[in-house]
């Protein structure tokens, strides 16, 4: 298994323009997050997903958008990007099951909007 | 609303010392906490755990916890660090099965030879 993989690894864009960050998981998982980190402020929640077709915001949404049209695919755009998104973003997912609460993480992508 | 407050966004300890991460956690109901690792430039690796049973829980790489839901807190400890050690670690909780962990801002360990 590869687990959680993310595309791509480091991407550097020009302010306005626009990117899709990938997230695929082959565990057969339910939940999909995506996180960015940046220093001193932990790991902050963008969107997040309970299932294939579903979306929902977590604490930092604004200027992202995110889809999960397949189960093990959870995708995240940046439509015309800022200095501020310049950061590392993480994708996690997690099983439905009981007790199965742990979220296992993608190795990221290192963004750098100039 | 949940959250996570790990004492001390830096720890510097020496080679064979005992590991003590601090984290304490807001939360209106019965939590579930955890303790992830990340190495340069890697993604977060869970460390342990607690859902429910025993308080004191052990994981990976010799670490334990234990929730004392008194002290709202779920510190972590290693009794002999090593310098593989090196590494940020962040603790995260969450109120249900179903919620999204809400992470603490992480503590960065520092390992002395």
């Amino acid at each position: 298994n590869a687990g959680v993989t993310q595309t791509p690894k480091f991407r550097v864009l020009k302010t306005g323009q626009s990117m899709t960050l990938l997230c695929a998981q082959d565990m057969n998982h339910e939940y999909m997050y995506w996180y960015r980190q940046d220093p001193g402020m932990g790991l902050r929640l963008i969107h997040y997903s309970v299932g294939e077709g579903t979306t929902a915001k977590g604490e930092v949404p604004d200027g992202y958008n995110v889809s999960r049209l397949k189960k093990q695919n959870f995708l995240l755009g940046l439509e015309s990007a800022a200095p501020s998104q310049t950061s590392v973003y993480f994708c996690a997912s997690r099983s439905s099951g009981q007790g199965m609460y742990e979220q296992y993480f993608g190795p990221g992508t290192r963004l750098t909007v100039t | 609303a949940q959250s996570v407050t790990q004492l001390g966004s830096h720890v510097s300890v020496s080679e064979g010392a005992l590991v003590l991460l601090r984290c304490n956690y807001s939360s209106s109901v019965p939590p579930y906490l955890f303790w992830y690792v990340q190495y340069p430039n890697q993604g977060l690796q869970l460390l342990l755990k607690y859902t429910t049973g025993a308080t004191l829980v052990k994981g990976i790489n010799g670490f334990e916890a234990e929730f004392k839901k008194s002290e709202t807190s779920f510190h972590l400890t290693k009794p002999s660090a090593h310098m593989s050690d090196a590494a940020e670690y962040f603790c995260a909780v969450s109120d249900s099965g179903n919620t999204p962990l809400v992470f603490g801002k992480g503590t960065r360990l520092s390992v002395i030879a």
